[in-house]
């Protein structure tokens, strides 16, 4: 079956720290993988898809297939990062974890 | 224009009512979802539309019915609906490889009395 598990319902950190947001995933055949966020009263949008390997507000996503996980990364945390955060491979079916709410502390 | 559209914002509707709820794009994209989100919840998959057709059913009652009158426009109608029903109600679209990025709209609060 397709699952996608996002360990962490909150995870609250002071600005400045280092923050990792964890995705483990289970999914036949190779997906493709995102990382949707969702800021307080704004539409869900793409924060990085890893096939584009980009880094977007400071955010990098490392795939491990191995592991089959897709951590969400940040060297240091900003108070506008403070939002909810969403890991969510697509292929045949469009899942999405049960999300990370992230909280940064001034 | 490269935002999704929903039309309304907030409705509210007793469980005899018949309402719709609209979702446009102009971006040319090929593929438009439904999808329902509950408080603190992660969205969940209704239907999807690839070219105007409807190619993905997530065993959604049958009170919701969608509807793709053309390759911008996305209806969801909405009849004898349930309290549990309420909820936000997301529209995307993206290109037609599922794999692609998908583009939210803001989303129509439904609350149903």
């Amino acid at each position: 079956a397709q699952r996608v598990t996002q360990p962490e319902k909150l995870l609250s950190v002071f600005k400045g720290a280092p923050v990792e947001l964890k995705c483990n995933y289970s999914y036949s055949g190779s997906p493709e993988l995102f990382w949707y966020v969702q800021y307080s009263r704004q539409r869900l949008q793409l924060l990085l898809r890893h096939i584009s390997r980009e880094s977007i507000k400071g955010f990098t996503a490392d795939l491990n297939k191995g592991e089959t996980s897709f951590h969400l990364k940040k060297p240091f945390a900003q108070e506008e990062d403070s939002a909810m955060y969403y890991c969510a491979p697509q292929g045949g079916k469009l899942i999405f974890g049960q999300g990370t709410e992230l909280s940064v502390k001034p | 224009d490269t935002e999704v559209i929903q039309t309304p914002k907030h409705l509210v509707m007793g469980m005899t009512n018949k309402k719709s709820l609209k979702c446009e794009q102009h971006m040319g994209h090929r593929a438009m979802y439904w999808y329902k989100q509950k408080a603190k919840k992660p969205p969940e998959l209704m239907f999807v539309y690839s070219y105007e057709k409807l190619s993905i059913n997530e065993s959604v009652p049958s009170r919701f019915s969608p509807e793709c009158p053309n390759s911008s426009l996305l209806n969801l109608h909405l009849h004898a609906l349930q309290p549990e029903d309420s909820a936000l109600y997301l529209c995307a679209s993206g290109q037609i490889d599922l794999t692609d990025t998908q583009y939210f709209g803001p989303g129509t609060r439904l609350t149903v009395l």
